[in-house]
């Protein structure tokens, strides 16, 4: 199973919006409402942002949202903080030979 | 407050084996299906596998079938990653995750540990 696609970086200036894409296949982003994504701060472990492409965790600021299309998932933060600047990935389950795919990771610059 | 707490990495020459161990705490550590996920030194993240909650099923990565094996002890409130046939692509910081639900997502994470392969 191969790895989604990400765009390797990203870059948006305080207050801005911008959206992360996630493009699968049909037997994984396609197929299962299972997208999610995580954020991760260098040195730190991954924090889960959005799960069941859409739903945020208690405690996940609402800038954060997620959606889907076809085989592409997307994340999107509005209202871009200097905080915000992260590697962020996304996941999708896949069915029972290879559950779990991530993509390959986009580095988020707050400029 | 949920902890996941994993030791057990180090320097392994190739070929060798290693056991990997996460200690739970703040949840009911027997309700739940948990992972393991890695990244090798500056890459992205890549899940290895996963356990059920009482043992009896577990999944692998393609990468590590037949070498690495998941168990956990709910009585010690551990879950476990044997890893033997350690290979130079297996260096990487090796996480333990908790799943939210059984729906393949990983809502907390451990801090990781760091496993090298190399003579």
């Amino acid at each position: 199973q191969s790895a989604l696609t990400q765009p390797a970086s990203v870059s948006g200036s305080p207050g801005q919006s911008i959206t992360i894409s996630c493009t699968g296949t049909s037997s994984d982003v396609g197929s299962y409402n299972l997208v999610s994504w995580y954020q991760q701060h260098p040195g730190k472990a991954p924090k889960l942002m959005i799960y069941e492409v859409s739903k945020r965790p208690s405690g996940v600021s609402n800038r954060f949202s997620g959606s889907k299309s076809g085989n592409t998932a997307s994340l999107t933060i509005s209202g871009l903080q200097a905080e915000d600047e992260a590697d962020y990935y996304c996941c999708s389950y896949a069915g029972s030979s290879t559950p779990v795919v991530f993509g390959g990771g986009t580095k988020l610059t707050v400029l | 407050e949920v902890q996941l707490v994993e030791s057990g990495g180090g320097l392994v020459q190739p070929g060798g084996s290693l056991r990997l161990s996460c200690a739970a705490s703040g949840f009911t550590f027997s309700s739940y299906w948990m992972h393991w996920v890695r990244q090798a030194p500056g890459k992205g993240l890549v899940w290895v596998s996963r356990i059920n909650s009482d043992g009896s099923s577990t999944s692998y990565a393609d990468s590590v079938k037949g070498r690495f094996t998941i168990s956990r002890d709910n009585a010690k409130n551990t879950l476990y990653l044997q890893m033997n046939s350690l290979r130079a692509e297996d260096t990487a910081v090796y996480y333990c995750a908790r799943d939210l639900s059984l729906r393949w997502h990983f809502d907390y994470w451990g801090q990781g540990t760091l496993v090298t392969v190399s003579s």
